[in-house]
């Protein structure tokens, strides 16, 4: 079946570093979403990005919509302890009904 | 405060037990969703309901039951699971279905299967 690849799959930063993440996919997707979930709790969306080339913030984190339409990224910037989490990035492929394909998740740790 | 609320939290059964998993989303939404979380795997949709009317079943075991009495709650019935059915079951509403309805999650329910 379909899946998106999201690297890194795990990072370790020091406090105050800025962190990237990104996913491909082989197939067009209309929709990139990026969500975060915490220990023990659901995923939260941080950003919903919805056309190609497309560069939205929200407070430290910004991601963008790639102009091929087959990948995204996440940046962190000023990395704090509470991002502490796993990142998932997820999306839906055009032409393919409205159901959300996940990636793995990226899991981030920062030291302080 | 995410607007969509689970319930247990945790649960621990046996493979001859039954049990039900409950949702319950404030929003005033109009899909629910059942989605699977296991270790080092990508979510997996497994039921999803708008205006109480299930649209998708991707080819979930029957020992997985849902039910949805009305658009503010979602019930998934277990039944002789299996020690592989082990995993965080989260539950997601949005607004409608389709493209800019994002999904809103649920804290999940984890599950274990001895």
């Amino acid at each position: 079946g379909q899946q998106l690849n999201q690297s890194p799959q795990s990072m370790f930063i020091q406090e105050g570093e800025d962190v990237s993440m990104n996913c491909t996919s082989s197939s067009i997707f209309n929709t990139w979403l990026w969500y975060k979930q915490d220990p023990g709790e659901g995923p939260v969306l941080l950003i919903a990005l919805y056309k190609a080339g497309e560069l939205t913030s929200n407070g430290r984190l910004t991601a963008q919509f790639g102009i091929t339409r087959k990948d995204s990224f996440l940046n962190i910037s000023a990395s704090i302890p509470s991002d502490v989490g796993i990142y998932f990035c997820a999306g839906r492929r055009v032409q393919a009904g409205t159901a959300l394909i996940f990636g793995k998740g990226t899991t981030l740790s920062v030291s302080s | 405060e995410t607007g969509v609320t689970q319930t247990p939290r945790h649960l621990v059964m046996g493979m001859t037990n039954k049990k039900s998993l409950k949702c319950e989303q404030h929003l005033g939404h109009n899909a629910m969703y059942w989605y699977k979380q296991s270790a080092k795997k990508p979510l997996e949709l497994m039921f999803v309901y708008s205006l109480e009317e299930r649209v998708e079943n991707n080819s979930v075991p029957s020992r997985f039951s849902p039910e949805c009495p009305n658009s503010s709650h979602l019930f998934l019935h277990l039944h002789t699971l299996q020690p592989e059915d082990s995993a965080l079951y989260l539950c997601a509403s949005s607004q409608a279905l389709g493209s800019r309805n994002e999904q809103f999650f649920g804290p999940g329910t984890r599950l274990t299967v001895l």
